[in-house]
């Protein structure tokens, strides 16, 4: 089945820096998208971006779907910006397919 | 976005009795639902999909007659944890594709524990 690797697996930022999260996938998607998982296990959805490039406030996204990979950037990082970060993949079988996370520890 | 609500957020029981989870797509239908489980430090496991008015597919491993998925209407989908044990404890976590369209969304998870 399709392998979905994230890097870092953990980083830690003094608050106001800036970070780029990075998601490899195997194979061709139909979609992917990232979230951020809060300290209560609630999934945020972050961006869906099965290609090209997205803003949304501080975040933003690129996905280079050719080439297999997605970039989720965090600029000037705040302490609520702390948990895990995850890119999910979907298939032509319709599953979402997780990759292992990134945890983010932002400090004051 | 589309909001999936997932019920209970947490529950204890005693090993050996039987848990439900239900899975809600509160705006829009859902013919095929997924569920998932995390332990815990660890990604999303995806468990089963669950299929409208059809039996739910499940991934290699996991055990069909201990979680128990029913998907008896267009929103709603429930798991049942049989005859539960301590290892069973986890957080479960549902999802749903608005239809036309492959964003997915997720329940708010449910933190099951076996005592």
């Amino acid at each position: 089945g399709i392998q979905v690797e994230q890097s870092p697996p953990d980083l830690i930022l003094q608050e106001g820096a800036n970070s780029t999260l990075r998601c490899n996938f195997s194979d061709s998607v139909n979609n992917l998208q990232w979230f951020h998982q809060n300290p209560w296990g609630q999934l945020i959805n972050l961006f869906y971006i099965p290609s090209g490039t997205k803003q949304n406030g501080r975040l933003s996204a690129t996905t280079v779907a050719t080439e297999r990979y997605s970039l989720l950037y965090i600029s000037s990082s705040q302490t609520t910006d702390s948990g895990v970060y995850f890119c999910a993949v979907k298939t032509s079988y319709d599953k979402v397919i997780f990759g292992p996370g990134t945890s983010l520890s932002v400090i004051p | 976005g589309a909001v999936v609500s997932q019920h209970p957020s947490r529950v204890i029981c005693k090993s050996g009795t039987s848990v439900k989870i239900e899975c809600r797509s509160l705006d829009f239908q859902a013919t095929t639902m997924f569920w998932y489980r995390q332990f815990p430090k660890k990604s999303l496991m995806l468990m089963a999909t669950s299929n409208e008015g059809s039996k739910a597919t499940y991934e290699q491993g996991v055990e069909k007659d201990k979680f128990l998925i029913n998907h008896a209407s267009l929103t709603l989908s429930t798991l049942t944890v049989t005859s539960a044990h301590p290892e069973d404890s986890s957080f479960y976590i549902c999802s749903a594709s608005v239809p036309d369209s492959h964003e997915a969304f997720f329940g708010q998870g449910t933190r099951l524990t076996v005592v």
